[in-house]
């Protein structure tokens, strides 16, 4: 089994909805991460946590939020989508521990707004 | 303000060759360094990381990092047509909160 996985893989969603997407690892990693990825923008950061008390704004939060429900879980929110989110949403994770600041990608959430 | 920077290519090499993909930072508070192999459609695979100046290999892939030039390398040797992807580079820098900041990618391309 994937150590990060995220759901939906596919997602088409009208303008205005309220949409959730979800990552879970089994990596026993402490931090996760969501980025976008659009076309010859490269990867960008939404929101990070470092723990399930930590949340922290990226580069791009505006029109996003995040629930860290528990250390394995981390959401991510589209509030009210809009056509300009429409991107590869990409979960990743890492220990954070000293020397070992990789980080690992669940398999990424396609995401079309209509 | 964290810039990492990439020539999106693409590169093109024939099969056996090497193939040299750069990266440039602009900051040198810069901590640890990260090359992502990313296939069309999927997502980033870690491939290498690297934290002090010098050589790092692993099997056809050597990481070179020189934080004085601020920069830091990818050679793939004998290259593979399943090599081809687009590489990212990854910065990682420790007064942002260990926050990742990504170039846009080196386009490869190895020829049968």
């Amino acid at each position: 089994d994937a150590d990060v996985t995220q759901t939906p893989r596919n997602r088409i969603t009208k303008t205005g909805k309220r949409i959730m997407l979800e990552c879970s690892q089994t990596k026993g990693h402490d931090r996760m991460y969501w980025y976008r990825q659009d076309p010859g923008l490269g990867l960008r950061l939404i929101y990070y946590s470092f723990d399930v008390k930590d949340i922290n704004k990226g580069e791009i939060s505006d029109g996003y939020s995040v629930s860290r429900q528990a250390q394995a879980k981390f959401s991510l929110s589209l509030e009210s989508a809009i056509p300009n989110q429409t991107a590869l949403y990409f979960c990743a994770t890492s220990s954070g521990r000293a020397g070992s600041y990789e980080q690992y990608f669940g398999p990424g959430t396609r995401l079309t707004v209509t | 303000q964290k810039e990492v920077e990439q020539n999106s290519g693409p590169l093109s090499v024939p099969e056996g060759a090497i193939a040299s993909l750069n990266c440039t930072y602009s900051d040198r508070g810069s901590q640890s360094f990260f090359w992502y192999r990313q296939y069309s459609g999927k997502s980033p695979e870690l491939i290498m990381s690297i934290y002090s100046n010098g050589d790092k290999e692993d099997g056809r892939f050597t990481a070179q990092l020189n934080k004085a030039s601020q920069y830091v390398s990818l050679l793939i040797r004998d290259s593979q047509p399943s090599d081809s992807a687009t590489y990212l580079c990854a910065v990682n820098w420790v007064n942002t909160g260990n926050q990742f900041y990504f170039g846009t990618g080196t386009s490869l391309t190895v020829i049968p």
